[in-house]
C-alpha cells in the first residue's frame, strides 16, 4: 500500500489559517487522496478527497501538488473545535470490479491539531 | 442526517465471555468495516464486508468474527472476549470506488468503548 507521511504534530492560533501537510511520493495514478479528522473521543469524519485537481467544501480546500506527491489541507479559518487528530490516506481505485481489499483506507498517525484561542 | 449507530458506548464484559458488537448504517452502503482504535497504534482494520454474507479479514482478525445478514446491519462479534481486546471499536460504511471513480467517503460511528474485565 502506498504511504503518507504527516508531522505529528502542529499548532495553530484561532481564527488564523491552517496548512496540514501529507507527502505520499509513491502514489499511483489511481489513488485518490483522502482526508478524515477525528476528534476526541468521537469516530473520525470524512473532511474532503481528491485526484489531481484542487478541491473545496465547506469544511476545507485540498490543494494537491501538480506532481500529486504531496498535498495540502487548508483550513481556512481554525476554531478551536477544529482541533483534531487530522488523517491523509490513499485510497486505491480498483481496476476491475470491486471486491476484496482493494479500496480500503488504511490510516496511519495522523497529525495532531492543536487550536490556541 | 445519514448516520452509521453503534448500539453502545460504553461496554463492560468479563474474560470469556461471548460479545456482540451491532453496527446499523442508513445510508444502503455495500462495504461495512470494523477498527479497533489504540493508544499508540491507531486504527486497525479487523473485518469488513461488501455485500450481505460476505466478509473478509483485515489485518487482525484473530479473535473475532463478523456477521453480515442484511445490508444495512454488521455485527462484531468476540467468540470469548480477553484483556487484551479491551479497545475502542469503530464501525464505519461506505460505497465502494468503482472503475470510473472514487465518489464517496467514509462514514464512522461514535464507537463503543469496550472493557473487559
Amino acid at each position: 500500500d502506498a504511504k503518507t507521511t504527516q508531522p505529528n504534530s502542529m499548532e495553530s492560533n484561532e481564527e488564523e489559517p491552517v496548512h496540514l501537510p501529507c507527502n505520499h511520493s509513491t502514489i499511483s495514478g489511481t489513488d485518490y487522496i483522502h482526508w478524515y479528522r477525528q476528534l476526541p473521543s468521537q469516530g473520525p469524519e470524512y473532511v474532503i478527497h481528491g485526484l489531481t485537481s484542487n478541491v473545496n467544501n465547506r469544511m476545507a480546500s485540498l490543494a494537491i501538488a501538480e506532481d500529486r506527491k504531496s498535498s495540502t489541507l487548508i483550513l481556512h479559518r481554525a476554531t478551536l473545535r477544529d482541533a483534531a487528530v487530522y488523517y491523509c490516506i490513499l485510497r486505491v481505485l480498483p481496476v476491475m470490479n470491486y471486491g476484496g481489499s482493494q479500496g480500503n483506507l488504511i490510516f496511519g498517525k495522523g497529525t495532531k491539531l492543536s487550536v490556541k484561542p | 442526517d445519514v448516520k452509521v449507530t453503534q448500539s453502545s458506548r460504553y461496554l463492560v464484559k468479563r474474560t470469556g465471555e461471548k460479545v456482540f458488537l451491532e453496527c446499523v448504517q442508513d445510508m444502503d452502503h455495500e462495504n461495512m468495516f470494523w477498527y479497533r482504535q489504540d493508544p499508540g497504534l491507531g486504527l486497525r482494520l479487523i473485518y469488513f464486508s461488501y455485500d450481505v454474507k460476505m466478509k473478509e479479514k483485515g489485518d487482525i482478525p484473530e479473535g473475532y468474527s463478523v456477521s453480515r445478514e442484511k445490508k444495512e446491519r454488521f455485527s462484531l462479534i468476540l467468540e470469548s472476549a480477553s484483556t487484551n481486546q479491551t479497545s475502542m471499536y469503530l464501525c464505519a460504511s461506505s460505497s465502494p470506488p468503482t472503475g470510473t471513480g472514487d465518489r464517496y467517503g467514509y462514514t464512522f460511528g461514535s464507537g463503543t468503548r469496550l472493557t473487559v474485565v
